[in-house]
């Protein structure tokens, strides 16, 4: 079936150090979202890429979604720990209704 | 507060009891989602429903599950003669349709725990 796989599945950087996360999925996506979930929360939207080569930048974050919709990832320039948590992209299963969320990142930032 | 609301936040039960779950959704949003989450693990999708129609459901659902969304409003998912492996964090999500480009809003969840 439809996988949705994400490299590393853990980091730790040091506070002002940069973090991308990776995510490759089985299939071509139409879309792909970006989820962060907090400890001991629940999962928040981030973001939502459609176009291929599409990058969208929040603040400090960089989404990019591949060329060949596959794949895409999180870049954060200087974290914070304000950034701790697990960050998960989501696509699209195709033919049904429900979005298939990746193994996620968990990112630890150390002040 | 207009966030998806679920309740309880957490229930312990013994095994073979069954325990039933409700998520209230955003009010403009018709479509409704069922995740169970474990340790670890990113959300895997239970169940979904348009306005009151269940229109998918997992494999992974026994028949010891099922949901309901009578009137398109509130939804509930009940488990029958609860199993150890039933324990998780049972998230709701409810979302404009797709292309709306909002994603997903989760509730806080109901983390379940069988004993």
């Amino acid at each position: 079936g439809q996988q949705v796989m994400q490299i590393p599945q853990y980091q730790h950087v040091q506070e002002g150090e940069d973090f991308t996360t990776y995510c490759n999925s089985s299939t071509t996506l139409s879309n792909i979202q970006w989820y962060k979930q907090r400890p001991g929360g629940h999962p928040v939207f981030l973001i939502q890429l459609v176009k291929s080569g599409e990058v969208k930048k929040q603040k400090r974050l960089t989404f990019q979604f591949g060329e060949a919709k596959k794949n895409s990832s999180l870049h954060i320039t200087a974290t914070q720990t304000t950034d701790v948590g697990t960050y998960f992209c989501a696509g699209p299963a195709s033919g049904t209704y429900k979005y298939i969320f990746g193994t996620g990142t968990r990112l630890k930032v150390l002040a | 507060d207009t966030g998806v609301s679920q309740n309880p936040r957490h229930k312990i039960t013994k095994r073979g009891q069954n325990v039933t779950f409700r998520c209230d959704p955003i009010s403009e949003h018709n479509r409704l989602y069922w995740y169970r989450q474990t340790l670890g693990q990113g959300p895997e999708f239970l169940t979904y429903f348009q306005n009151e129609a269940q229109l998918e459901k997992s494999r992974l659902l026994s028949d010891r599950f099922s949901a309901e969304r009578p009137k398109g409003s509130f939804s509930t998912l009940e488990i029958q003669r609860t199993e150890q492996g039933d324990s998780a964090m049972y998230l709701c999500a409810s979302s404009l349709g797709p292309g709306q480009g909002y994603g997903y809003t989760f509730g806080s969840g109901t983390r379940l725990t069988v004993v």
